[in-house]
């Protein structure tokens, strides 16, 4: 069975850092991209980052370029998002999520809750 | 960046209608659009990929169509589990982007 475990959010103060941890099993790791998804309270969702199964290919977001950084550790199936000078608009659930054979997402973490907050 | 825009923003239906969710793109996306629901509190799902192919273990009264710049979701008898909000997604190319939503609630 394909799980994914989102793990780090919590309550920081604007211009702080949070690292995302996002935990698989059931798949064969390497072979898959992940991206993290993101969600403001009670708004859409919008994309904020992929990297590829050998982090290769990595990709953001223009809203967190330069802030966000992406990685993975195939050994530990492991995917990262380390989230430097944090802002009031970062506050949202941060899902993590299994990339499909071309861009879709197939699996699905519960979601990491970071808020940002003076 | 390719803009998604769903309609309509909110769908009052009953149970057993038929309904129609339509999404556009700004631009081409071929057919790579995948359509996800998300319940309160919830992580989405995936409903459909590659514009009309149903994701396994999804009901057969889902159904996607379209190419190009438009496409839809149909629900063909919708079903109490059916009420929350969907969402379009192009992967065509990055910046991948969702539509807006559209919550489907009860009439």
């Amino acid at each position: 069975e394909v799980q994914l475990v989102d793990s780090g959010g919590g309550l920081v103060q604007p211009g702080e850092s949070l690292r995302l941890s996002c935990s698989a099993s059931g798949f064969i790791f390497s072979s898959h991209a992940i991206s993290w998804v993101r969600q403001a309270p009670g708004k859409g969702l919008e994309w904020v980052s992929y990297i590829g199964g050998s982090s290769i290919t990595i990709w953001y977001a223009d809203s967190v370029k330069g802030r966000f950084t992406i990685s993975r550790d195939n050994g530990n199936n492991a995917v990262y998002l380390q989230m430097n000078n944090l802002r009031a608009e970062d506050t949202a659930v941060y899902y993590c999520a299994r990339v499909g054979s071309r861009g879709y997402f197939d699996f699905w973490g519960h979601g990491a809750l970071v808020t940002v907050s003076s | 960046d390719i803009q998604m825009t769903q309609s309509p923003s909110t769908l009052s239906a009953s149970v057993r209608d038929r309904v129609t969710i339509t999404c556009r793109a700004s631009q081409t996306v071929n057919s790579w659009l995948a359509w996800y629901q998300q319940k309160p509190g919830k992580a989405p799902k995936l409903l459909i990929y590659k514009a009309s192919s149903l994701q396994s273990g999804v009901p057969s009264r889902f159904s996607g169509s379209g190419s190009g710049t438009e496409f839809t979701l149909t629900i063909s008898s919708l079903q109490p589990d059916d009420f929350a909000t969907y969402y379009c997604q192009q992967y065509n190319s990055f910046p991948w982007t969702f539509g807006q939503g559209t919550k489907v609630d009860i009439k």
